[in-house]
């Protein structure tokens, strides 16, 4: 079947610090995979995407490479601020309909 | 361009109560989601509708929970009764079917739903 698997948190780091959040997945075929996020007493936003196997997709500092080898689609910053501390979810949409998510990882990030 | 619009953005209410959230999509999307997120469950797709068609209904948690699209413009999910166990943040999502971006869904800010 098709599933999300994400590191749990909460992920706690120093304004400045590298972020690294992993997600793998579980697909058939080759979905899209994304990168939501959802600040504290919103929706979801989308953060990034990627379509096929190398793509990177980027937005805001952040970035994530589609690694069909490793079925990951890990998302990084290099510098991560106060405002970036949300709720991150990794999710794939699996040439359906539906969007499959991860369970959400909480960033905090710490002046 | 206005994003996914939701209302009541609260609302507390007691058990037994009749519950109705609304949704009114993007302008020219015409797929709309209704998702549920709860601390213990994470975020459940609750149903979902291409053109005002119901496709998916199999997260639809039991017979209280009904969901309707009467135009391209608006959908319901009402609760009845309520209970405090559906207390939960529910959100609306909507996407294009066609054209750029079909495979992005675009969120609205949720309903925060208590039940006492």
């Amino acid at each position: 079947g098709n599933s999300v698997t994400q590191m749990e948190g909460p992920v706690t780091l120093s304004e400045e610090a590298f972020l690294t959040i992993n997600c793998t997945y579980t697909a058939t075929g080759y979905p899209s995979l994304f990168w939501y996020v959802q600040y504290p007493g919103e929706g979801l936003q989308l953060l990034l995407k990627a379509t096929k196997a190398d793509d990177k997709g980027s937005n805001k500092g952040f970035e994530a490479t589609y690694r069909k080898e490793t079925t990951s689609f890990h998302l990084e910053k290099g510098s991560v601020q106060v405002s970036d501390s949300a709720v991150y979810f990794c999710a794939l949409t699996p040439f359906t309909d539906k969007l499959i998510f991860g369970t959400g990882t909480r960033l905090q990030v710490f002046p | 361009d206005a994003g996914v619009i939701q209302s009541p953005r609260h609302e507390v209410t007691e058990m037994g109560q009749e519950v109705t959230l609304r949704c009114k999509p993007i302008s020219g999307h015409n797929s709309l989601f209704w998702y549920r997120q709860t601390m213990m469950r994470g975020l459940e797709l609750l149903i979902y509708f291409n053109n005002n068609v119901p496709i998916d209904d199999s997260g639809m948690p039991e017979d209280r929970f009904s969901a309707k699209m009467p135009n391209a413009s608006f959908s319901t999910l009402k609760i009845q009764p309520s209970e405090p166990r559906d207390s939960a943040v529910y959100f609306c999502a909507s996407r294009p079917l066609a054209g750029e971006g079909t495979d992005t869904q675009y969120f609205g800010p949720g309903t925060r739903l208590t039940v006492l």
